[in-house]
């Protein structure tokens, strides 16, 4: 089964612009595993922000957008807010089966 | 408005059954997955289930394989979710999603423990 590796936690000054990323073990990343990126705040459910690698969800600020970098997924975050502050997971779909990344930590300081 | 909502989650002996609901209103795709994915305390979102719309094409994750069975009668009726063989790492805040393009419910909570 394949395992996603996300950067543990990442730190971005508020106003600034982080990259989280997500590579898979089995190779590079394609539009092909569909990816999804989510937002998870402590005591709520999770939120999706990226489906399908780019494609916004209606409640997605527009700081936030979904890329291939590379042979990873990508979650870029442009001019971050201190309620940007939160958990964030990346997913794939690999023949039908999902598999979820470890999360990154977002701190916003 | 998309609503999704999970019932049925509970405390259950090690061994016991449990069978959690997602009801799904509001949307106007046709086609998606519905998705069980869980979250035990202080960990990341793990992967459980899918069906799709039609009710068709169940997968599972190797964890939950034999054990858990999700189906659903037709596109107006909720997914469910049969949990039988529960085990204490099984207990976790379960979610039901809708994918494309990802609508979340609040999640329940099972707890399996003597």
């Amino acid at each position: 089964q394949a395992v996603l590796t996300q950067e543990p936690s990442l730190t971005v000054s508020p106003g600034g612009t982080v990259t989280l990323t997500c590579g898979s073990n089995t190779g590079a990343v394609t539009s092909g595993h569909y990816p999804y990126w989510f937002q998870q705040k402590p005591g709520q459910a999770p939120r999706t922000l990226i489906y399908d690698t780019t494609f916004k969800h209606s409640w997605t600020p527009a700081r936030f957008s979904g890329s291939l970098i590379g042979d990873k997924a990508a979650l870029t975050l442009s001019g971050a807010q201190p309620e940007d502050e939160a958990d964030y997971y990346c997913m794939f779909v690999y023949g039908g089966l999902v598999v979820f990344g470890g999360g990154t930590k977002l701190t916003v300081l | 408005e998309v609503q999704v909502v999970e019932s049925g989650g509970g405390l259950v002996q090690p061994g016991g059954s449990l069978r959690l609901s997602c009801a799904v209103s509001g949307t106007s795709a046709t086609t998606y997955w519905v998705d069980w994915v869980r979250q035990a305390p202080g960990k990341g979102l793990v992967w459980v289930s899918r069906i799709h719309s039609d009710g068709r094409f169940a997968k599972y994750a190797d964890s939950v394989k034999g054990r858990f069975t999700i189906s659903r009668d037709n596109a107006k009726n909720p997914v469910y979710l049969q949990m039988d063989s529960l085990r204490a790492e099984d207990t976790a805040v379960y979610y039901c999603s809708i994918l494309p393009p990802g609508d979340w419910g609040q999640g329940t909570l099972v707890t399996v423990s003597s």
